[in-house]
């Protein structure tokens, strides 16, 4: 199985442009969650999805907006993009929500804004 | 506020015995776990602790305190492969994880 995908790989935006992230994953996972990694830094959650059809805001979620319409699909949406997003950002998926279970990871989208 | 402390980085010769520290402090407790990040390329998981003590898996071994909000990652027969960075995470009182920084680990012949 391919697990969790992430499009695109990497990507140049122009601040002021919008862009979607994509995540999709084939495990069936009830939870999925949008990472950012910079340098120096540990993993920060922007939104998280217990279940379809529910969302809920992490650590830096300003600027940053998602969507779960099914269990498979969690897009990240930036709407004005600026240069403090310039980031990787990673989305993740585990099988339990309200209850601690191992994430797994998709394989990253590298954002420069510009 | 809640804070993961991990070493920034380390350097180990290859065949000898590594171990990587890690400390917190969070609002509620759920367990610990340890992943591995090679450069460019998403966290894998490694290991879960929730009691105290040690989880050994092969070559891999994670310890646990709860009293000191302390574990540890020991790596024995380093090889070059595990050259990579090591993230410590705790899931807080509300399930969600907390990441330290992460060590970069330097395996030298």
């Amino acid at each position: 199985t391919a697990g969790i995908t992430q499009a695109p790989t990497s990507q140049i935006l122009a601040a002021g442009r919008s862009m979607t992230l994509r995540c999709t994953q084939d495990m069936r996972h009830n939870a999925m969650y949008w990472y950012r990694q910079d340098l120096g830094l540990g993993l920060r959650l922007i939104h998280y999805s217990n279940t379809a059809g529910t969302t809920g805001k992490g650590e830096v979620p300003d600027g940053y907006s998602v969507s779960r319409a099914n269990t498979d699909d969690f897009p990240l949406t930036l709407a004005s993009a600026v240069p403090s997003q310039t980031s990787v950002y990673f989305c993740a998926s585990s099988d339990a929500s309200g209850m601690t279970d191992t994430q797994y990871f998709g394989p990253g989208t590298r954002l420069t804004v510009l | 506020g809640q804070n993961i402390d991990q070493p920034t980085e380390m350097t180990a010769t290859e065949g000898a015995i590594v171990q990587i520290n890690c400390t917190y402090q969070t609002s509620g407790f759920n367990g610990l776990f340890w992943y591995q990040q090679h450069a460019g390329e998403a966290p894998t998981f490694l290991s879960y602790n929730v009691l105290d003590g040690l989880e050994e898996k092969g070559r891999f071994s994670s310890f646990l305190s709860r009293s000191k909000g302390y574990s540890y990652l020991l790596l024995k027969e380093l090889q070059m492969k595990d050259s990579a960075s090591y993230l410590c995470a705790v899931a807080d009182s509300n399930y969600q994880l907390i990441w330290g920084a992460g060590t970069k680990l330097i395996i030298k012949p």
